[in-house]
């Protein structure tokens, strides 16, 4: 599992609250990715991060935030969660720096009422 | 035009045929295909990387790429019914602004009979 554990696996909340997702890996990798996949569209990269503190937008950014604070640990924050934001939410770490040769973790299944 | 295209499927194969997975992307800069097998309500696991024109293999799989027509494939000899999954193939697509990201496309769901 590529020592990869995210939390909380499932939560429901109401439209309007604000959900923060943890993403926590124990072999000090460099890159963290959080993704979220829906039916009909895959995989689809939210936002990244390429060290402590440096991060970027993925394809669809847009109400979600990130923060890297240490290096093992990925925060994925819903400022005010919307029921389009219902999703499966995987985060990811790249493990070799000459590809991108990605492991998820177990995922995260939140549902926004 | 989507950057990573494949077959949605579903695909349905009987036990012991050859399951062959189709993967087509639209940027010739692209340098790194990866195949990830998905079990229902399961993470995507890795299972396949390849670099370079050719084929290669590891055990009943075989990842085929042809750079010139830019296009991956993935084939599962034997195929047994574990191997019912969806599979989703993923390009490290330089052209979008990033060689830090891989693009997917939205997976083939394959179901082997028994």
């Amino acid at each position: 599992d590529a020592g990869i554990t995210q939390s909380p696996r499932h939560k429901v909340t109401e439209t309007g609250t604000p959900v923060t997702l943890r993403c926590h890996q124990t072999e000090n990798h460099r890159y963290m990715y959080w993704y979220r996949q829906d039916p009909g569209h895959g995989l689809r990269l939210i936002h990244y991060s390429y060290g402590v503190k440096d991060t970027d937008k993925g394809e669809v950014s847009d109400g979600y935030s990130v923060s890297r604070s240490k290096t093992e640990d990925f925060l994925l924050t819903l400022e005010s969660a919307t029921s389009s934001q219902t999703s499966v939410y995987f985060c990811a770490i790249r493990t070799k720096q000459e590809n991108n040769e990605q492991f998820f973790g177990p995922g995260t299944r939140l549902t926004v009422l | 035009q989507k950057e990573v295209e494949q077959n949605s499927g579903p695909l349905s194969v009987p036990e012991g045929a050859i399951a062959s997975l189709n993967c087509t992307y639209s940027d010739r800069g692209s340098q790194s295909f990866f195949w990830y097998r998905q079990y229902s309500g399961k993470s995507p696991e890795l299972i396949m990387s390849i670099y370079s024109n050719g084929d290669k293999e590891d055990g009943r799989f075989t990842a085929q790429l042809n750079k010139a027509s830019q296009y991956v494939s993935l084939l599962i000899r034997d195929s047994q019914p574990s191997d019912s999954a969806t599979y989703l193939c993923a390009v490290n697509v330089v052209s979008s602004g990033s060689a830090r990201q891989l693009t997917f496309g939205s997976g083939t769901q394959l179901t082997v009979l028994p």
